[in-house]
């Protein structure tokens, strides 16, 4: 997966509490992303990076904040869990030349109860 | 607004058959595109890109896809599937010059194999 890691994998959570996931990446890619998959949605943006603490807002940010103070590190916080953010986060990886590929990361599995 | 359509939610294809999923896109320019694979439990693993000069492009475990300007469309095949190649497939657009590199996911192909 790229030097891409995520933590936890699994999670299981109550409403109402914060959760927070990381993602690592040993690529030293510029621009960082969190997505969320969910069935018959495929992946949707919550959040982008494009540097160090330079950060921006994607397709599905409602109730999604992020920080970034290392290149390495990209954080997604749920700042008050609802059973509506169950689902699979993603972290992805790209560098602003070439065809924009990105790399992902295995994913974590969040359930709300 | 942009926009990426994977119509078959679900194919099934017996094990020695050809494969083609399909892929279109709504932008106002020419994209880049891209297929992922996604095995259960797995994250999306690059399958081949599109970004410029031949239309036909090759990409790992035998895969292929065509870019058609004319049909807005960025097919995958595979002339001879594989039990391993059951997992959910995702193609995706994006645009040259955007800002972070967005890519924009169509909903998914499920694919199956039948022995």
């Amino acid at each position: 997966d790229a030097g891409i890691t995520q933590s936890p994998r699994h999670k299981v959570t109550e409403t109402g509490t914060p959760v927070t996931l990381r993602c690592h990446q040993t690529e030293n890619h510029r621009y960082m992303y969190w997505y969320r998959q969910d069935p018959g949605h495929g992946l949707r943006l919550i959040h982008y990076s494009y540097g160090v603490k330079d950060t921006d807002k994607g397709e599905v940010s409602d109730g999604y904040s992020v920080s970034r103070s290392k290149t390495e590190d990209f954080l997604l916080t749920l700042e008050s869990a609802t059973s509506s953010q169950t689902s699979v986060y993603f972290c992805a990886i790209s560098e602003p030349q070439g065809a924009y590929e990105q790399y992902f990361g295995p994913g974590t599995r969040l359930t709300v109860t | 607004a942009q926009s990426v359509t994977q119509p078959d939610i679900h194919i099934t294809v017996s094990e020695g058959a050809s494969l083609e999923l399909r892929c279109n896109y709504s932008y106002g320019a020419t994209p880049y595109l891209f297929w992922y694979v996604q095995s259960p439990g797995q994250g999306l693993q690059l399958l081949l890109k599109y970004f410029s000069g031949d239309t036909l492009v090759q990409g790992i475990k035998g895969f292929e896809a065509e870019f058609k300007r004319s049909q807005s469309s960025f097919n995958l095949r595979k002339p001879s599937v594989h039990w391993s190649d059951a997992a959910e497939y995702f193609c995706a657009v994006g645009l040259s010059g955007n800002a972070g590199n967005m890519l924009t996911f169509g909903g998914g192909t499920r694919l199956m194999v039948k022995p």
